[in-house]
């Protein structure tokens, strides 16, 4: 069973546009959720993270947000870039769970033309 | 430099061969992990390890076979039971104090096993 959701296989932005990428979970025990970022034949790379006692994290041009309630969340990027183009995976993480590991999404194919 | 190295990056694996998966880390980091990607399938659990010489199943771990006997090495086994088992393969770690301070994980590059 799928804990985390990216219902989004793919989105298109164009260059300087925002883009907005969704993640649902399931899982009421999570608090920390992560973005991470994926090229073709590379490891993901991590781009940003969130506890649950916020709402909001912002580093640079990325900030994603938390809405507890609806057990959703976001991952906006302004301005996109050509570079962005990449896979987006959303994670989730218990951290009260003695097990430690993280629950991921199937991604989103982010593609930012000029 | 710190990181992850995972070996070799393109293997090519006969029908009812076994083939081990090399996962190395200096980062001096308690928790190892194993996951497999599939188009369309995001990352999926294979084993993972928060100790040496302990490790538990994920949610795919049928056809695969682990062992931690040092910190800093996590192999992955592909046996001949695994019956698909051709994808792009990613070893991680993370520090054990992950769940406190939101640390988190890291991946090596990934290696790519095509049966032939």
């Amino acid at each position: 069973d799928q804990q985390v959701k990216q219902n989004s296989p793919s989105l298109s932005v164009q260059e300087g546009r925002i883009s907005i990428l969704n993640c649902d979970y399931t899982n009421s025990m999570f608090d920390y959720f992560l973005w991470y970022k994926k090229y073709p034949a590379e490891g993901p790379t991590f781009l940003i993270s969130i506890s649950s006692i916020k709402d909001k994290n912002e580093d640079g041009r990325f900030t994603v947000f938390l809405n507890k309630s609806a057990k959703h969340l976001s991952l906006h990027i302004v301005p996109s870039q050509p570079g962005d183009s990449a896979v987006y995976f959303c994670a989730a993480f218990d951290r009260g769970s003695t097990l430690g590991r993280l629950y991921f999404g199937r991604g989103t194919q982010l593609t930012v033309w000029p | 430099d710190g990181g992850i190295t995972q070996s070799p990056k393109y293997l090519f694996r006969k029908e009812g061969q076994n083939v081990t998966l090399s996962c190395e880390q200096n980062l001096n980091h308690d928790a190892m992990y194993w996951y497999r990607q599939d188009p369309g399938q995001g990352l999926r659990l294979i084993y993972y390890s928060q100790i040496v010489n302990d490790f538990q199943k994920g949610d795919i771990a049928e056809g695969y076979s682990v062992s931690r006997e040092k910190k800093e090495s996590f192999p992955l086994t592909v046996t001949s039971a695994q019956k698909n088992p051709t994808a792009f393969y990613l070893c991680a770690s993370a520090p054990t104090t992950v769940r406190r301070s939101g640390n988190t994980i890291y991946f090596g590059e990934g290696s790519w096993l095509t049966v032939v």
